[in-house]
């Protein structure tokens, strides 16, 4: 067990709609990251928060959105979904913001659209 | 920009034999580079990395990587396979003091056969 918690563990939706995954870190890690694992674009690093703070952005559509709270717990929002974006979405947490690359990862999201 | 590739889609081995999954990486600078593995239906686990020092990195479960500068890899190895190794072995790496995210490799699929 990492430690990190994600909800929820599986999601069915439709094109167009709109969801939110959520993840909580293990404890007293400020850094939190999202990844998002498919098929055909392999691991890709979408977003970090450091302590509420956005810290980084990777391949992130702007469709999607992200934050932390002030309790660390963050949330990936994927809205108007299209086929394209069913995928296994991860989230991992460090301690710091420029990690040493130990992350520990929660046990993903995943996303079917239909 | 930084870039990994793990040129073995698949690895099958016998049980009690030797294993090496293969992993070249391009960065700026000096390089951290990680190794993680995911089981089914799970997150990634770390499990070992290569900061600097000794170029043979021990880490968890037996595992254990070479660092060659000149070559530019970061091989995967252990010296007896056991089934219960099948998994998917993944490569990062990151530029050190850099706060870019890391970058994964696609992963090589082990096949440990009894």
């Amino acid at each position: 067990d990492s430690g990190v918690t994600q909800t929820p563990k599986h999601l069915i939706t439709a094109t167009g709609q709109r969801v939110t995954l959520r993840c909580s870190p293990r404890s007293g890690d400020l850094s939190v990251y999202w990844y998002q694992q498919s098929l055909d674009q392999g691991l890709q690093f979408l977003i970090q928060y450091y302590n509420g703070e956005e810290r980084a952005k990777g391949n992130i559509l702007e469709r999607f959105s992200a934050q932390q709270f002030p309790d660390l717990h963050s949330e990936l929002n994927l809205s108007s979904l299209e086929l394209g974006d069913s995928a296994l979405y991860f989230c991992a947490s460090s301690a710091g913001v420029l990690n040493t690359g130990e992350l520990f990862f929660g046990e993903g999201s995943r996303l079917t659209v239909l | 920009a930084q870039s990994v590739a793990q040129p073995e889609d698949q690895v099958n081995v016998a049980e009690g034999n030797p294993l090496t999954v293969k992993c070249t990486y391009s960065v700026s600078g000096n390089p951290y580079l990680f190794w993680y593995v995911q089981y089914p239906n799970r997150g990634l686990q770390f499990l070992l990395k290569y900061i600097t020092g000794d170029n043979l990195v021990k880490g968890s479960y037996g595992f254990e990587a070479e660092f060659n500068k000149s070559q530019t890899s970061f091989h995967l190895k252990k010296p007896s396979a056991l089934v219960s190794d099948s998994a998917l072995y993944f490569c990062a790496v990151r530029p050190s003091g850099s706060a870019r995210q890391l970058t994964f490799g696609s992963g090589t699929q082990l096949t440990v056969l009894p």
